[in-house]
C-alpha cells in the first residue's frame, strides 16, 4: 500500500534553511486525484497546514508561511520537498508529510500520512 | 490561536456517547466541508471523517461526522478505551486565496 516517509537533517541551526524530503512508495505521485502537503506539529501544540503540491507543480501555500515556503515535486523520484527559509526556534516541530486527497474543489483530506519527523531549530 | 474553535478536552467513560464540537465562520465551515482527523499518543494523524460526514474505510461506525451553518461536531458512540486520542477538526478557508485551517484540537480522556 502507498507509504510515505520523510527525511532530512533533525537540527537547523537559527536564520538557516529547513530542508526535508517525502518519498511516496507504492503509487505514484503523478495522479491526477492528489494534492501532497506539508503539515507541521510544534511540540505538545496543535496541526499546522504548510503547503501543498501538484504533481504538476502547481502550490499552495499557508498565507502566514507563504514568504519563506518553498515546495518541489521530483515526479522521476516519485518525491515532493519541503524548503523554510530564515528559521527560529518557533519552527520546532515534527513535520508530516500527508497525501491530500481532492474529494472535490475545495474539499480534499490528509489520507495518508508519513510518520513525521522531528526538527529542532537551535545553534 | 486556531482558525476553527474546539473545547481543549472532553471526557467520557466507556460505553458513552460523546460529541467534540469545532466551530468556524463563513469562510471555512460556513461555505466547505469538515474533516476530522485521530492522532493517538505518538503517533502520526488519521483520517476519521472527510466531507462533512463520510468514514474512510476501516473506521467504525462509531464514529460519526455532522455540520450546521458554521459549527460542526464529531461524535463517538460506544467509548472505548482505545479511543483516548486528540481529535483536531479541519476545513479549506475561503479567505487570502484559500488556504488549509485546523482546530486547535481536542483530548479525549476515557475515564
Amino acid at each position: 500500500q502507498l507509504q510515505l516517509q520523510e527525511s532530512g537533517p533533525g537540527l537547523v541551526k537559527p536564520s538557516e534553511t529547513l530542508s526535508l524530503t517525502c518519498t511516496v512508495s507504492g503509487g505514484s505521485i503523478s495522479s491526477s486525484s492528489y494534492y501532497w502537503g506539508w503539515i507541521r506539529q510544534p511540540p505538545g501544540k496543535g496541526l499546522e497546514w504548510i503547503g501543498s503540491i501538484y504533481y504538476s507543480g502547481s502550490t499552495y501555500y499557508n498565507p502566514s508561511l507563504k514568504s519563506r515556503v518553498t515546495i518541489s515535486v521530483d515526479t522521476s523520484k516519485n518525491q515532493f520537498s519541503l524548503k523554510l527559509s530564515s528559521v527560529t526556534a518557533a519552527d520546532t516541530a515534527v513535520y508530516y508529510c500527508a497525501r491530500q486527497y481532492i474529494v472535490a474543489t475545495n474539499a480534499d483530506a490528509f489520507d495518508i500520512w508519513g510518520q513525521g519527523t522531528m526538527v529542532t531549530v537551535s545553534s | 490561536q486556531s482558525v476553527l474553535t474546539q473545547p481543549p478536552s472532553a471526557s467520557g467513560t466507556p460505553g458513552q456517547r460523546v460529541t467534540i464540537s469545532c466551530s468556524g465562520s463563513s469562510s471555512n465551515i460556513g461555505s466547505n466541508t469538515v474533516n476530522w482527523y485521530q492522532q493517538l499518543p505518538g503517533t502520526a494523524p488519521k483520517l476519521l471523517i472527510y466531507s462533512n460526514n463520510q468514514r474512510p474505510s476501516g473506521v467504525p461506525d462509531r464514529f460519526s461526522g455532522s455540520k450546521s451553518g458554521t459549527s460542526a461536531s464529531l461524535a463517538i458512540s460506544g467509548l472505548q478505551s482505545e479511543d483516548e486520542a486528540d481529535y483536531y477538526c479541519a476545513a479549506w478557508d475561503d479567505s487570502l486565496n484559500g488556504h488549509v485551517v485546523f482546530g486547535g484540537g481536542t483530548k479525549l480522556t476515557v475515564l
